[in-house]
This record gives C-alpha cells, structure tokens and sequence, in this order.
C-alpha cells in the first residue's frame, strides 16, 4: 500500500467547474507538495504547505494534518488545467525526500 | 534567478550501452539535488539525492549510479542499460534548509526510450 494515496485517477471536467482532487497519506509529514505535470513531462511545484490553506490565482490547497488529507481545488477550470496534478509528501524521517502519489490525469474540455 | 538544466532532453539507447545524464543548476550555492525516474504508467520514485559533493544517497537498489563531481553538478549513470530503465528522469534542486521542508524545482527531464 502507497503511503501516499490520490483520489480520483482521472477526472473529466466542462469549462468552469469547480474541481477537488483529494491526497491522503498514512505517517506522519513535515510537509506536502502539489505538483502539475504537462502533457511535455515538465513539473511545476504550484504548492508546499505543512497546515492551513495556500491560494494562488484559481488555485486553492488545503491541508489537514490530524485527517492526514489534503485537497487541490480549482476555481472556473479551464481548458489550459488540463494536466496531471501529483500530490508529494515529505515523511517524517525523511529528509526532504518526497514520496509520490500516483497523479490525476485531469482533462477539462472546453 | 536559479535556473536547472538537464541534457540531453532525448535519448534512445541500445540495451546494455552505457548511460550519461546530466543536470546542473544556475543561480544558487549548496543546493539538495535530487533525480527522479518516472517510468511509463506509473508515478514517480526518487532514485537518488544529495545534500553536498560527493554524498549521495540511493533509494533503491538498481543498475544506476549517480555522482555529485561539483555544488551544481549532479549526474545519473550507468554501465549497462536495461529495458527496465526506461522512463523520464527527472533532476530536481532545493535550497539547504537546515533539514526543514523547501520547495524543490524540476529540471525538464530526459525522456530515456532502452531498445
């Protein structure tokens, strides 16, 4: 079992709906990452939070440590969101190592 | 501003031929540098780290190799490649943080294809 777990693997979405792509994880963490891949491969860190709420543009994280959860959500989606969003925690112990979720492909269509 | 570069951004070796990719970052002193592969299908795994020049630390056990020669240097190696090794690597950097949590940045990747 992954000790990083991402919900749902893949989501389909119309232009402007709110969307939630969820992470739960099963030790403790210092920290976690969300990350978007392009259809190109190249990775872009858009959040690193350990408590609370980040927001940048339409793009809102959330994260509660005593659930061990954390939410990506995206405001009035967009064609351009399509991508996979990878959840990445940095286990107690570790470092600063990340240990990965398996990516949701998400594909908004116009 | 720091910069990542990785080369070559393609390769297509012959199985058991050597492997040399490169990485190296622009803009910062000391940084952690870390490779990732991501193999078709399947989510990412850190292969190795470094947190100096010549401390590297492998996470799992495999035909690859990796050294740091530089501060901003970080290369991925090995002696015989096997189909397996197929994948997009990926080089990462973060700021030496006194063991605290940094953001880490992504070099483009290599798009690795073992025929």
């Amino acid at each position: 079992k992954n000790e990083v777990e991402q919900s749902p693997q893949n989501l389909t979405a119309q232009e402007g709906e709110f969307i939630t792509i969820n992470c739960s994880y099963s030790v403790g963490i210092s920290a976690l990452h969300w990350l978007q891949q392009h259809p190109g491969g190249g990775i872009v860190s858009l959040f690193m939070l350990s408590s609370g709420k980040k927001k940048h543009g339409r793009l809102i994280a959330t994260i509660n440590i005593q659930e061990k959860h954390s939410s990506l959500h995206i405001t009035a989606s967009h064609p351009r969101d399509s991508a996979v969003y990878i959840c990445a925690a940095i286990l107690d112990g570790s470092g600063s190592r990340l240990t990965f979720g398996e990516g949701t492909q998400l594909t908004v269509n116009p | 501003s720091q910069t990542i570069h990785q080369w070559p951004a393609t390769l297509v070796q012959p199985v058991g031929s050597p492997l040399s990719l490169e990485c190296t970052v622009e803009g910062t002193s000391n940084p952690n540098l870390y490779w990732y592969r991501q193999a078709a299908g399947r989510g990412l795994q850190l292969l190795f780290y470094s947190v100096g020049i010549g401390q590297i630390s492998s996470e799992v056990p495999q035909n690859l190799s990796a050294s740091r020669p530089q501060d901003r240097q970080f290369i991925l190696s090995s002696k015989k490649l096997l189909l397996s090794d197929s994948g997009f690597y990926l080089c990462a950097w973060s700021p030496l943080a006194g063991g605290l949590p940094d953001t880490q940045y992504f070099g483009p990747g290599t798009r690795l294809t073992v025929l």
